[in-house]
């Protein structure tokens, strides 16, 4: 079975320090993974996605991800925090299971950036 | 350009009530779900179509139907409201899996607030 874990329910950083928020993924075949951010009493918005190629993937507000296929791993990153970065941060990975595409999403893990 | 709309935004009910929430997309995407999400649970889908007059169960699907009437609509109906049924409802479109389309990502509205008592 298919499955994405985000082993922290929240992670602490200072501004201006830099911030990993992990994922990990279970899939068969190629992964295809993918990094959603949601701000308070608002939908989920894409920030980054891995399908092929480079295994540090550049998203939107500054955010990269590394893909490790060794470790089966997928985290998200950021040189510098913001404290608008505080949001709750999801990862998913699309799964192909009977002729259709369906996204399994992690448990989500919330950021606070400090001031 | 509105992307994904749900309507209503909140929504208080008693145990034993129905409705029917609406999600509208003008992206002219093929698929569309509906998750909930509820604390610690992360979103969890509860049904979802891969076209217009086509729908499918997805990993929670008990206590809800939908349908798919119209390719940009997708409505989810609450026949018998229980407590359980509180949470975060959301909507989300995609492309469908052929073609250019098939590595972008879903597109979330910003959800429904569903109070059952």
């Amino acid at each position: 079975a298919q499955s994405v874990a985000q082993p922290e329910d929240q992670v602490n950083v200072a501004e201006g320090n830099p911030l990993t928020v992990k994922c990990t993924y279970s899939v068969s075949g190629n992964p295809y993974l993918f990094w959603y951010v949601q701000y308070p009493n608002r939908g989920l918005q894409f920030l980054l996605k891995y399908i092929t190629g480079d295994n540090l993937v550049k998203g939107s507000y500054g955010f990269e991800a590394e893909f490790n296929k060794s470790q089966t791993s997928f985290h998200l990153k950021k040189p510098s925090a913001l404290v608008s970065d505080s949001a709750l941060y999801f990862c998913a990975v699309r799964s192909y299971t009977s002729g259709t595409y369906k996204y399994i999403f992690g448990t989500g893990t919330r950021l606070k950036v400090l001031a | 350009n509105a992307g994904v709309t749900q309507t209503p935004k909140f929504r208080v009910l008693k145990t034993g009530q129905s409705m029917t929430l609406l999600c509208a997309q003008d992206m002219n995407h093929e698929y569309m779900y509906w998750y909930r999400q509820d604390p610690g649970m992360g979103l969890r889908l509860i049904h979802y179509s891969v076209g217009e007059g086509t729908t499918a169960k997805g990993e929670v699907p008990d206590g809800y139907n939908v349908s798919r009437l119209k390719k940009q609509n997708f409505l989810l109906g609450l026949e018998s409201a229980a407590p359980s049924q509180t949470s975060v409802y959301f909507c989300a479109s995609s492309y469908t899996s052929a073609g250019r389309g098939r590595n972008q990502p879903q597109h979330f509205g910003d959800g429904t607030r569903l109070s059952i008592l």
